[in-house]
């Protein structure tokens, strides 16, 4: 079974600059997360789509970053325009959904930002 | 204040040792993971569990729920254990709140 593949997997950009991450997620799982690490810390969610549709995305900063997964299975982040504090790993992750359930969640290799 | 708690930060063993990573969590989890990630590398999910035990190969996850604390052990310790292992709570939405993370170094 393929896992969770990610794209670039790599990026590095100067700040102002806008970029963009791809995420396809394990076949058949309805639910995805982006999230972000910066060095040193553990990981903060941005946002959960259940489908195409978003069940949390509080901890997203609107202003600059944004999030679609419009047909309900890969999804893209978007940073526009990115800052220095945007430096971190942006790791996708995805499971099944298991309604009032806790359900094991697959992560993929992340993109590394860099933003100079 | 975080509602997942981990101990240690660091923990520095040698090659062979019994390993014990503690987590405390707090009301509203459901779930408890245990995650690896090895420097640079990704996020492995090794144990989801809401009661009871798990184990797999060297690694063993118990959880207490009406302690509400959870530890990871790993026997026979090994240097490709070296890793950050992470414990996060997980509620009906599965959103997962994560603890600090502890950087395991295993020497040979």
């Amino acid at each position: 079974e393929a896992g969770v593949a990610q794209s670039p997997r790599y990026k590095i950009i100067e700040k102002r600059q806008s970029v963009a991450f791809w995420c396809n997620p394990i076949s058949g799982h309805a639910t995805l997360y982006w999230y972000q690490q910066i060095l040193g810390q553990g990981p903060k969610l941005l946002i959960q789509f259940q489908n195409n549709g978003v069940v949390d995305d509080s901890q997203l900063p609107k202003d600059r970053f944004s999030a679609e997964r419009l047909k309900g299975v890969d999804s893209t982040l978007k940073i526009q325009p990115a800052k220095l504090e945007d430096s971190a790993v942006y790791l996708c992750a995805s499971s099944l959904p298991q309604r009032g359930l806790a359900t094991e969640q697959f992560f993929g290799p992340g993109t590394r930002l860099t933003v100079l | 204040k975080n509602e997942v708690e981990q101990s240690p930060q660091n923990l520095t063993a040698q090659e062979g040792e019994f390993i014990t990573i503690n987590c405390s969590y707090s009301v509203g989890i459901s779930a408890l993971h245990w995650l690896q990630q090895h420097p640079g590398g990704g996020i492995v999910s090794l144990f989801m569990l809401s009661s009871g035990k798990k184990k797999h190969g060297r690694l063993i996850a118990t959880i207490n729920i009406q302690e509400k604390h959870s530890s990871l052990h790993i026997t026979a310790s090994h240097p490709r254990d070296s890793a950050v292992y992470i414990c996060a709570g997980g509620g009906a939405t599965n959103k997962l709140i994560f603890g600090t993370g502890t950087l395991l170094a295993v020497q040979p």
